[in-house]
């Protein structure tokens, strides 16, 4: 199975910083990377497929980037609504598989 | 509007069964791939079974190969997922989600519902 592992963890920042998660796959993967938010008590919501696509109604201060094993997610400005979980998942591939998640928490 | 909506969670003792149902509105069911991901409280996602659009071809992870099977009525717009041999490990949300493509699948899960809770305890 392909392991996806995220970094950091856990990440503190404040409004309007700019943060960047990384997923790194342990082979090659392509584009085959989604990005998830996550709110405490809901169903994860779809930020970006295909390693750099927005899913329609998300906003554009969030872009992933990468390819091969190695990915990104960027937020550009943090907004009091993005504190959350973020999880990356590989979709080159079954059994599709998920990173352990970035908890972002306000500093 | 699109929704996803689970039902059939329960407290089940170990070696029991339980069938999760998950209805759809707001998409033409029949065109799209769907997919049952659970998660452990306060954990991480992981990924149950994919089902295609017309429920000819499904696919399981390895840790419910076997003893979970998921199927779907197209003429009913539902889905579901019938659990056999229930271990401790299984305890988790379910969530039932839509994949963006049709055929098998993309693999993107573009629409979650809200999770049904299963418990496996004695």
């Amino acid at each position: 199975d392909i392991q996806m592992t995220q970094s950091p963890s856990s990440v503190s920042a404040s409004v309007g910083d700019r943060v960047t998660i990384t997923c790194r796959a342990t082979q090659p993967i392509g584009d085959w990377v989604a990005w998830f938010q996550q709110k405490p008590g809901e169903a994860p919501k779809l930020l970006i497929f295909a390693a750099s696509t927005l899913q329609s109604g998300v906003p554009s201060r969030f872009s992933g980037s990468g390819s091969g094993t190695d990915f990104t997610l960027t937020i550009s400005s943090l907004q009091p609504e993005d504190f959350a979980t973020y999880y990356c998942q590989q979709a080159h591939k079954l059994p599709i598989t998920f990173g352990q998640g970035t908890r972002l928490e306000i500093k | 509007e699109v929704r996803l909506v689970e039902s059939g969670g329960a407290v089940v003792q170990p070696g029991g069964s339980l069938r999760l149902s998950c209805g759809v509105s707001g998409f033409s069911f029949d065109d799209y791939a769907m997919h049952w991901v659970r998660q452990v409280p306060g954990r991480g996602l992981e990924w149950v079974s994919l089902i295609s659009w017309d429920g000819s071809r499904t696919y399981y992870a390895d840790s419910v190969k076997g003893r979970f099977i998921m199927s779907r009525d197209n003429s009913k717009n539902s889905l579901s997922l019938e659990m056999k041999s229930l271990r401790g490990e299984d305890t988790a949300m379910y969530y039932c989600g839509k994949d963006r493509q049709g055929g098998s699948g993309s693999y993107y899960v573009d629409k979650w519902g809200q999770g049904t809770v299963v418990i496996v305890a004695s």
